[in-house]
């Protein structure tokens, strides 16, 4: 069956580095990947698109990569500030283009000033 | 950018009761809608895909005549949650996307229903 995972554990890092979070997928070939910012109690806010073509997007201070034989996608989060703390959330979405996606359960990320 | 707003954002009700929850596309037309339940610390699980003027899709083990869900025009979409009982309590979060955009989805900022 399809499955996505993101490290459950949370992230911590200092203020100012650069932060990594992992997305890997199996029995899955998506069309696309999308990264999501979580707050508690509130719904998911979209940050950045990559396509199944695509190895690398970058938008300001974030950035996010796609392997397809790895089945992996990575987003950082360079020069990180407390406010970037939230639940990050990957989602794939197949080729049908029914909009529909699958998540991850997420990771939180907490930055210390 | 699109706003979706989802309506009420959190709602206690007596076991039993039914409970409706309103999901609105503000500046865009929604031609399909998108209903998520997430359980703490867990992730989004898709409950079912509701496109303007027709039934909606539901996901596997999803329950249709629990949670009813209506897309009658192409701004606004609802989910009741029929009977409800405590284990529904969970945090419901929908999705807009937009017509002519393929990849796009907005999402609501989520409704806590808890069921005593």
């Amino acid at each position: 069956s399809q499955k996505i995972e993101q490290n459950s554990e949370a992230l911590n890092i200092q203020e100012g580095k650069t932060a990594t979070l992992t997305c890997n997928y199996t029995n899955y070939s998506p069309a696309y990947l999308q990264w999501y910012r979580q707050d508690p109690g509130r719904g998911p806010v979209f940050l950045l698109l990559i396509r199944e073509n695509e190895k690398e997007k970058r938008k300001e201070r974030l950035k996010v990569t796609f392997d397809t034989t790895l089945k992996q996608s990575l987003f950082h989060i360079t020069a990180s500030q407390p406010a970037d703390s939230a639940t990050y959330l990957c989602a794939l979405a197949g080729s049908s283009n029914t909009g529909k996606l699958i998540f991850g359960q997420g990771t939180t990320l907490q930055v210390k000033p | 950018g699109a706003v979706v707003s989802q309506h009420p954002s959190w709602v206690i009700c007596k076991s039993g009761t039914s409970v409706k929850i309103e999901c609105r596309s503000l500046d865009f037309q929604a031609t399909t809608m998108f209903w998520y339940r997430q359980f703490p610390k867990q992730s989004l699980m898709l409950m079912a895909t509701s496109n303007e003027g027709s039934k909606a899709t539901y996901e596997q083990g999803v329950e249709k005549d629990k949670f009813l869900i209506n897309h009658a025009s192409l701004t606004l979409s609802t989910l009741t949650v029929t009977s409800a009982h405590p284990e529904d309590s969970s945090f419901y979060i929908c999705s807009a996307r937009a017509r002519g955009l393929s990849t796009e989805a907005f999402f609501g900022q989520g409704t806590r229903l808890t069921v005593v």
